[in-house]
């Protein structure tokens, strides 16, 4: 399965600022996800990111708050912008099966905005 | 649209325990059934999945059948250890409708010594 490195692991972070998210993938993937789970949540779709074409958002979240960049097949970013504490969360991002052994997980950035 | 529910916990159990985590799912097509592991303080890790319909996965001495006629996904272990005390997540996606995965709200296990 593929090998997925996300960075920073974690950071704590003023209101109002922005923390960009980096998710590199040691193989070509077609399609990247970016997850949020919230404190004592589940994992909810942010957004879809394709490489050449804009990220799909899910119904709740918007590019202006969570620009996404994916400039090649191996890497992307999400970006939290103009953060508030409610923002804190676990920001993970995923990538498509390339093989049959399923959806892999970067080991998460924890944020905490105060 | 496609769903998953899942037992909510937290789970406390024995060490040596058997332990069942209850999955059901709703899906319009032929979903792909998968259980996710989080440590604490770790990302998410997949445990094990199954394709199509009676299909077992295992792994590590888990083990979930894919029921259709029941749209069931139930996690089984015959043994439970301290190591397993984990966040377990039930998640399905259909490739051929999208890539997307679809989580439970994880059932927190933990196993006492």
């Amino acid at each position: 399965s593929a090998v997925i490195s996300q960075k920073p692991s974690r950071d704590i972070c003023q209101r109002g600022t922005s923390l960009t998210i980096q998710c590199q993938v040691d193989s070509q993937v077609t399609m990247m996800f970016w997850y949020r789970q919230q404190p004592g949540q589940s994992l909810t779709l942010i957004a879809t990111a394709n490489q050449g074409s804009e990220a799909t958002y899910e119904s709740g979240f918007v590019i202006d708050k969570f620009p996404i960049s994916r400039p090649n097949l191996t890497f992307s970013t999400l970006t939290v912008s103009n953060m508030s504490p409610e923002d804190s969360s676990i920001y993970l991002c995923s990538v498509d099966p390339q093989s049959s052994y399923g959806y892999t997980f970067g080991s998460g950035t924890r944020l905490t905005v105060v | 649209g496609n769903s998953v529910t899942q037992m909510e916990g937290p789970v406390t159990l024995s060490e040596e325990a058997f332990l069942t985590i209850n999955c059901t799912y709703t899906a319009t097509g032929y979903p792909s059934l998968f259980w996710y592991v989080q440590y604490p303080g770790e990302g998410l890790q997949l445990l094990l999945k199954a394709t199509k319909a009676d299909d077992k996965g295992s792994n590590k001495g888990f083990e979930a059948t894919y029921r259709k006629e029941t749209t069931s996904f139930h996690l089984e272990k015959g043994s439970v250890q301290v190591s397993d005390s984990a966040v377990y997540f039930c998640a399905l996606s259909d490739q051929r409708r999208d890539d997307k995965i679809i989580f439970g709200k994880g059932t927190r296990l933990h196993i006492l010594p």
